[in-house]
């Protein structure tokens, strides 16, 4: 497609339990970005991926969260032992070089309950 | 560390009013871009403009027109003669050294 596709565009899970969310970046684009955003709030940054290789995963908000990239395309983030904090709109977002915008996608809007 | 600031939470105007987005920002990089992005009610965030720390010069595109002052660190948005369309909440953010780093938003909101 043309644009970042992210899937599922909604998720639904209980407390405890383990969630993957998908992200495919517009083709060729090398540099893939993870953010959250919860209602009222700006997007934050969780982690950046340049390649196949996570340059910048500062924005991990602890070790319940991890992502990969494992062929330098598709990237799936991935949440263990879900809280209800974890609730947020998840977006995904490539860009063809390092300091050029970023192209969103719909994002994967995550309910906790 | 990087922030931005947009310190109005929500405007209001009526169709046809010019509107101005303030932005304000703070970084130790000597480069940095500058962002700003439109996330209308479907949620999906719009690239509008990205700006270099280099080039100050005020841009203008159709009804949009951006204003860049380094000395003030400010990145100003103005809309003119607004529409309904133009209902959404729009977002500046900076990008050094470090990743981007969005403000809170401002929603605008533009009745008929």
């Amino acid at each position: 497609g043309a644009g970042v596709s992210q899937t599922p565009s909604n998720k639904v899970t209980e407390k405890g339990k383990y969630v993957e969310l998908r992200c495919d970046p517009i083709s060729g684009h090398t540099a893939l970005y993870w953010y959250r955003q919860s209602l009222g709030q700006g997007p934050e940054f969780l982690i950046y991926f340049q390649g196949t290789g996570a340059a910048d995963d500062s924005g991990l908000p602890n070790d319940r969260f991890f992502a990969v990239r494992p062929e330098g395309s598709v990237s799936t983030l991935k949440i263990q032992r879900t809280e209800r904090g974890d609730s947020a709109v998840y977006l995904c977002a490539s860009s063809y070089r390092q300091n050029g915008e970023l192209f969103f996608g719909e994002g994967s809007r995550l309910t906790v309950l | 560390a990087q922030k931005v600031t947009q310190a109005q939470t929500e405007i209001s105007v009526v169709e046809k009013e010019d509107v101005t987005l303030d932005c304000v920002y703070e970084t130790r990089d000597t480069t940095y871009y500058l962002f700003w992005y439109k996330q209308p009610p479907s949620g999906e965030l719009v690239f509008l403009i990205r700006r270099n720390s280099f080039d100050e010069q005020n841009e203008i595109s159709g009804r949009y027109s951006w204003n860049f002052q380094k000395s003030t660190s400010s990145f100003n948005f103005t809309i003119t003669a607004s529409q309904v369309v133009d209902s959404a909440v729009y977002f500046c953010a900076l990008k050094g050294y470090s990743t981007l780093t969005f403000g809170k938003g401002t929603m605008l909101l533009v009745s008929p």
